[in-house]
């Protein structure tokens, strides 16, 4: 049993370029969860998925950022025009139903630089 | 939005010592969650624990669970070099995504 992938493990790239980071949950799971972590913080929420649609995309912290989940597994984190701002770990997990006691299983991340 | 505070921020003990986080949170709570992170990267669910719960057990973890103070501890006993990590805490929001706080690095000492 595969846990949630994430790839790319690392990713560079130049302040103002676009970016696409992908997620594979785990099989069956409908619940979706994209999260960044600054160095020295917690994880910080930036959208949710049931299925197909986005439940709560509240965390996401300007236009530039979008995702997409278009046949309820998959998932693809957009960012356009980078800032060094954006420097993190992009964190994504998956959870059986969603439900509020269900328990999260994070993927390992993607470090991403913005020089 | 609500999120849990862990404290201390950093905690350092010997191998087989044991180690308390605390975490104090706002609001009225239906659950608070536990995760450890290992290296900076994936989060792993330790335990859950419900509002009507006051201590769960799960191998070396004890959560404790106090309503009336908003607060909730972490219990590692007979700590391994294995268990440095960070650890967070994650009450109920009552959405679905988690809110983190800073989190408690510990460092356990061989």
């Amino acid at each position: 049993g595969a846990g949630v992938s994430q790839t790319p493990s690392n990713k560079v790239t130049e302040k103002g370029k676009y970016v696409e980071l992908r997620c594979d949950p785990i099989s069956g799971h409908t619940a979706l969860y994209w999260y960044r972590q600054s160095l020295g913080q917690g994880p910080e929420f930036l959208i949710y998925f049931q299925g197909t649609g986005a439940a709560d995309d509240s965390g996401l912290p300007n236009d530039r950022f979008f995702a997409v989940r278009p046949e309820g597994s998959v998932s693809t984190l957009k960012i356009q025009r980078t800032e060094r701002g954006d420097s993190a770990v992009y964190l994504c997990a998956s959870s059986s139903q969603g439900g509020r006691t269900d328990e999260q299983f994070f993927g390992p991340g993607t470090r991403l630089t913005v020089l | 939005s609500q999120q849990g505070e862990e404290d201390p921020q950093a905690l350092s003990i010997q191998e087989g010592e044991n180690a308390t986080m605390n975490c104090s949170y706002k609001t009225s709570i239906n659950n608070l969650q536990w995760y450890r992170q290992n290296s900076g990267r994936g989060l792993v669910h330790l335990i859950l624990i419900r509002s009507n719960e006051r201590e769960k057990h799960s191998g070396r973890l004890r959560v404790t669970l106090d309503t009336s103070k908003k607060s909730s501890s972490l219990l590692i006993t007979a700590s391994r070099a294995a268990d440095t990590a960070s650890y967070f805490c994650a009450p109920d929001t009552g959405r679905r995504a988690l809110t983190f706080g800073s989190g408690t690095r510990l460092q356990v000492q061989p």
